[in-house]
């Protein structure tokens, strides 16, 4: 079985500041793994993804994730949030292209 | 095109009170998962479909949870004999299967009183 495991359930950050929020997961066999948002009263979105090849993956708002296979773990990071990402900031691995393991999530809370 | 939607948006009944939620996927997506959002155990899958099929029904919690698929496109999910545990926000996705990314409605918020 798999498991994602996000160990910070808020993270506050000032605007422009750096932020990483962190995933770790465990599995026998080869994964896939991704990062969904949650904005405030909105459903999940994907943000980004891994599935092979470059370790390294990118949104189109600036985040990105690498995925680190001796570490088990897919970090996500952003040199410069913006209020706007305010969201929560859920990981998720997935083996057979079926169902998604989400983590418990991580609330990003980007102040001025 | 239209994502996927759910409805109801917001669905409140009584304890022991059956229900249904529905699903509509994106056209021409071959596979359907049921997830559920609470507060107490996170994200959690209940179920998947590809085409009209459900493989993998491993995450429905008890017998009084079933869905079915039809026509490979809109989906029920019922709870019999809904109990308060069973409040939670229902998300239904949709893909085009293999790694295929998922689409999310914006779910159904059920509340058991």
């Amino acid at each position: 079985a798999q498991s994602v495991t996000q160990l910070d359930s808020q993270v506050p950050v000032f605007e422009e500041a750096p932020v990483e929020l962190r995933c770790n997961y465990s599995s026998s066999v080869s994964v896939y793994l991704f990062w969904y948002v949650q904005y405030p009263n909105q459903g999940l979105q994907l943000l980004l993804k891994y599935l092979s090849g470059s370790t390294l993956v990118e949104s189109i708002n600036g985040f990105e994730a690498e995925f680190n296979k001796s570490q088990t773990s897919f970090h996500l990071r952003k040199p410069s949030v913006h209020i706007s990402d305010t969201a929560e900031y859920f990981c998720a691995v997935s083996t057979g292209f079926q169902k998604l393991v989400f983590g418990t999530g991580t609330r990003l809370l980007v102040s001025p | 095109g239209a994502g996927v939607s759910q409805s109801p948006s917001n669905k409140v009944t009584e304890k022991g009170k059956d229900v249904e939620l529905r699903c509509d996927p994106i056209s021409g997506h071959t596979a359907l998962y049921w997830y559920r959002q609470s507060l107490g155990q996170g994200l959690e899958f209940l179920i998947y479909f590809q085409g009209n099929s459900a493989p993998d029904k491993s995450g429905l919690p008890s017998d009084r949870f079933s869905a079915e698929r039809t026509g490979g496109s809109v989906s029920t999910l019922t709870i019999q004999r809904t109990q308060q545990e069973d409040s939670a926000v229902y998300l239904c996705a949709s893909s085009r299967g293999g790694t295929d990314t998922q689409y999310f409605g914006p779910g159904t918020r059920l509340t058991v009183l």
